[in-house]
């Protein structure tokens, strides 16, 4: 069965850091993996997707992330955090059943961005 | 243009009572998707729609849950006999074929 183990659940940096996001999947397929991010009170946005081109992949807002399968990863990264990065990440695994969208999410990652 | 519209943004109910969740998908997208995130929590699968009929229905907890989308667009989550572990926040999707999948503001649900 696939499934996603966010290995984090809370991270925090000082603005202007780097932010490691870690994640892990199984799954008996090459697999579709996501991160979305959810800022409060607001629905989920699509950061970046890997879909078995690259394996370093580029996302909005100067994340990205790469797809490491020898260590079944898919770590979110960003060089320097913003104020405004401050949010509940996810990591999303895209389940191959009957050809259509099914997602599995990971329990999430809050990132707290300090001054 | 207009994204995933769901409305109420906020429902607040008393046990027992049924609900009425609404998602207006963009415009075009044939897949809509229902989550349900509970506290603390990422989203869960609830249901798939591929035009008007429920491709995947299996994520439905139980037989007081239920959804429909008569006319392709349009899909209502409707939950009968509320009760307080349906508290929740309720977040619907939609898409074109298997593209990813873009979401709504979400539904918050609470059940005193």
């Amino acid at each position: 069965a696939q499934s996603v183990t966010q290995l984090d659940s809370h991270v925090s940096v000082s603005e202007g850091t780097p932010v490691l996001l870690r994640c892990n999947y199984s799954s008996s397929y090459s697999p579709s993996l996501f991160w979305y991010v959810q800022h409060p009170n607001k629905g989920l946005q699509l950061l970046l997707k890997y879909t078995s081109a690259a394996t370093l992949v580029k996302g909005i807002n100067g994340f990205e992330a790469e797809f490491k399968k020898s260590e079944t990863s898919f770590h979110l990264t960003k060089p320097s955090a913003h104020m405004s990065d401050a949010a509940e990440y996810f990591c999303v695994h895209r389940a191959h059943s009957g050809g259509y969208n099914k997602l599995i999410f990971g329990a999430g990652t809050r990132l707290a961005v300090h001054p | 243009g207009a994204g995933v519209s769901q409305t109420p943004s906020n429902k607040v109910t008393e046990k027992g009572k049924y609900v009425e969740l609404r998602c207006d998908p963009i415009s075009g997208h044939t897949a809509l998707y229902w989550y349900r995130q509970s506290l603390g929590q990422g989203p869960e699968f609830l249901i798939y729609f591929q035009g008007t009929g429920a491709a995947d229905d299996s994520g439905l907890p139980n037989d007081r849950f239920f959804a429909v989308r008569p006319e392709g667009s349009v899909s209502t989550l409707k939950i009968q006999r509320t009760e307080r572990g349906d508290s929740a926040v309720y977040l619907c999707a939609s898409s074109l074929s298997n593209q990813p999948q873009h979401f709504g503001d979400g539904t918050r649900l609470s059940i005193l």
